[in-house]
């Protein structure tokens, strides 16, 4: 039985650039959460999606977007890549209350 | 003022001993607390999640919730080097919303 998985694992982007990471929830789940943990610091919510709505928007900036797909994967697109922007980017798939999370993506900005 | 606090730690045990570890809020709104274990360069697992005030075990970690001092631990008895890890508290305000982290507390536990 599949957890979640997302890809790619490791990205190296340059400042100004666009990026864009992918999750596939757990089977059976409809919902997906994304958060961005930068290094020290517990992950910080970004989006929330369930049945492809968006359902939840941490305060980040406009330069973050997601979306979810029929098939309930995600998307978080991040443009305009700052080097702030440096962190594990991780992807929680719902089932009510618990959130199961994938290994992240950790993504370096330089 | 930061929503949820934890100290980051580290806290250094020998194998065997009881792990207290502690988070404080201040947000009243909160209602589901939630415990997760996070291995070095892996996504955060997990471990048990209380709803409202109260007391829940699991194995060795028992997690408390004292709503009135919003204040919330987690216990782990006969502590092994494989709990080596940081601990992050979560809470959410409803059972379908974000989750709020705190920092994390950095676990050592030597053999």
């Amino acid at each position: 039985d599949a957890g979640v998985t997302q890809s790619p694992t490791h990205l190296i982007k340059t400042r100004g650039q666009q990026v864009t990471l992918r999750c596939s929830p757990i089977s059976g789940h409809k919902s997906v959460s994304w958060y961005q943990q930068v290094l020290g610091q517990g992950p910080q919510f970004i989006f929330q999606y369930y049945e492809k709505e968006e359902r939840g928007r941490g305060n980040f900036p406009d330069r973050f977007s997601a979306r979810q797909f029929p098939n309930y994967s995600s998307e978080l697109n991040v443009n305009a890549l700052l080097l702030g922007d440096s962190a594990l980017y991780l992807c929680a798939s719902l089932q009510g209350i618990e959130a199961f999370f994938g290994q992240g993506t950790r993504l370096t900005v330089v | 003022q930061k929503e949820v606090e934890q100290d980051p730690g580290p806290l250094s045990v020998p194998e065997g001993a009881i792990v207290s570890l502690n988070c404080t809020y201040s947000n009243s709104a909160f209602q589901y607390f939630m415990w997760y274990r996070q291995y070095s360069r892996k996504g955060p697992e997990l471990l048990m999640y209380t709803y409202s005030s109260g007391n829940k075990e699991d194995g060795r970690f028992t997690a408390q919730v004292d709503k009135s001092s919003k204040y919330i631990s987690l216990f782990i008895r006969d502590s092994q080097p494989s709990d080596s890890a940081t601990y992050l508290c979560a809470m959410s305000a409803t059972g379908f919303q974000k989750l709020v982290f705190g920092t994390g507390t950095r676990l050592l536990v030597s053999p």
